[in-house]
């Protein structure tokens, strides 16, 4: 059963950069047809697509976040990580990983999710 | 790019049915059968109700039902149950990303 763990730190200072990491098992993320996404949902708000990798490496991102988002994968520890740089407390959020299948719109599973909150 | 455009709550009594739209564009809705609905309970991840306009994932009560009209994406629950009570998110390709709605609260009266 293929389950996916999101990790970091649950405070960053404005103007810092925020490092997270989606932890998959289960499944490899290198598995054919696949892409990891980064969701985050701020607390009592909706739900904002952030980016995702593809199983070969390709990355896509939110053209509204694109400037300040790099989304990795480390296929030995089978990882993906985000990363956010330049962060406001509009970016206080749960972040969630998620798994998305090629030529789908379909996104499961979802991480449990992490609270990030960005204060001095 | 803007959220796809969702009511902001829906109610209905036990047993009813209930639709909860989501209206987009050309660029997403309108151009491509990738719209997909998550159903969210407070504290709780997102879980995939219907993807591809109108397809269930196993283990979804076939009282959920989806449908694509133009730009408009519909999310049909039919014989509602107390445990349908929760937030709905539609979602969207638009093009190289995915854009979501934001979110109705549906209540079961």
């Amino acid at each position: 059963q293929l389950q996916l763990q999101e990790s970091g730190p649950g405070l960053v200072k404005p103007s810092e950069t925020l490092s997270l990491t989606c932890t998959v098992s289960g499944g490899s993320i290198t598995s054919s047809g696949y892409h990891w996404d980064w969701i985050r949902q701020p607390p009592g708000k909706g739900l904002e697509w952030i980016g995702g990798i593809s199983y070969k490496g390709d990355t896509y991102y939110n053209p509204s976040l694109k400037s300040r988002v790099t989304i990795s994968a480390d296929t030995s520890k089978n990882q993906v990580s985000l990363t956010l740089r330049s962060v406001t407390a509009a970016d206080t959020a749960v972040y969630y990983c998620a798994r998305d299948y090629d030529s789908s719109s379909l996104f499961d599973p979802w991480g449990q999710g992490t609270l990030v909150t960005v204060s001095s | 790019q803007s959220a796809l455009t969702q009511p902001r709550s829906v109610s209905g009594s036990p047993g009813q049915s209930v639709t909860i739209s989501c209206t987009g564009t050309s660029s997403d809705i309108g151009g491509y059968n990738y719209v997909s609905w998550y159903q969210q309970h407070p504290g709780k991840a997102p879980k995939v109700m219907i993807y591809d306009v109108n397809k269930r994932p196993s283990g979804v009560p076939d009282r959920f039902s989806g449908s694509k009209s133009a730009y408009t994406a519909s999310l049909t629950i039919s014989g509602l149950q107390a445990e349908d009570g929760a937030d709905y998110y539609c979602c969207s390709y638009a093009g190289s990303f995915w854009v979501f709605g934001g979110g109705t609260k549906l209540t079961v009266l």
